[in-house]
């Protein structure tokens, strides 16, 4: 059974970079695609961004080019890399496993879903 | 972007009740669509892909449906259980997009 776990400093200053890391058991990273997804407290749900294992990224480009994702097949693990980052970004972070499939209008990174998702974990980006 | 806005943002109804949700997409993203629960302080899980398909080990319960820009999840008899938030989300094309969310209680 896959389990994704997010890691990383729950306590961030303005200005500075968050980076996070999301470690993956009971699956190899390869050939999947492995998002990010925030939520404020109290809000709903941002995705941030998506990478691949054979080196594909998409980002949102609400983020004004702050996030980096990449993945690690080596250590099987995938992370998230946000720079300058202020109290806007204070949220509960995930991430998520999805797997692509062509559906009725081609294939799609996402197709069956976010199937698995990590439990997440509390950022808190302080003045 | 493409925006989805979903209705109602809250409902409260009787155990037992038939429970309809819908997304409305901003463009059309034909079956591109998944449907997600919330229940407090968890992880969303997925109940839906590909607007209608129901992932493994959901209840029957549960079903999705619809095209193009207008898409439902149903819950054919509201259990306790199933208080929680609910949200679609698009796949079509990037940035990927989520719903504002339904929020179900029982009364």
């Amino acid at each position: 059974q896959v389990q994704l776990q997010e890691s990383g400093p729950g306590l961030v200053k303005s200005s500075e970079t968050l980076s996070l890391t999301c470690s993956v058991s009971g699956d190899s990273v390869s050939d999947y695609s492995w998002s990010w997804i925030r939520q404020p407290a109290g809000k709903g749900l941002e995705w941030i961004g998506r990478a691949h294992s054979g080196g594909f990224t998409n980002y949102n480009p609400s983020l004004k080019s702050r996030a980096t994702l990449s993945v690690d097949a080596s250590k099987n693990e995938f992370s998230l890399r946000l720079t300058s980052v202020t109290a806007a970004d204070t949220a509960v972070y995930y991430c998520t496993k999805a797997r692509g499939g062509t559906g009725h209008n081609g294939w799609k990174d996402n197709y069956y879903g976010m199937y698995v998702w990590g439990h997440g974990t509390t950022v808190t980006v302080s003045s | 972007d493409i925006q989805l806005t979903q209705s109602p943002s809250f409902l409260s109804t009787f155990v037992g009740d038939r429970v309809t949700v819908t997304c409305r997409a901003s463009q059309g993203i034909f079956n591109s669509v998944a449907w997600y629960q919330q229940k407090p302080g968890k992880a969303p899980n997925l109940l839906i892909y590909a607007a209608s398909a129901v992932q493994g080990g959901v209840p029957s319960r549960f079903s999705g449906s619809g095209s193009g820009t207008e898409f439902t999840l149903t819950i054919t008899s509201l259990q306790p259980e199933d208080v929680a938030i609910y949200y679609c989300q698009q796949y079509n094309e990037y940035p990927l997009t989520f719903g504002g969310g339904t929020k179900v209680e029982i009364k």
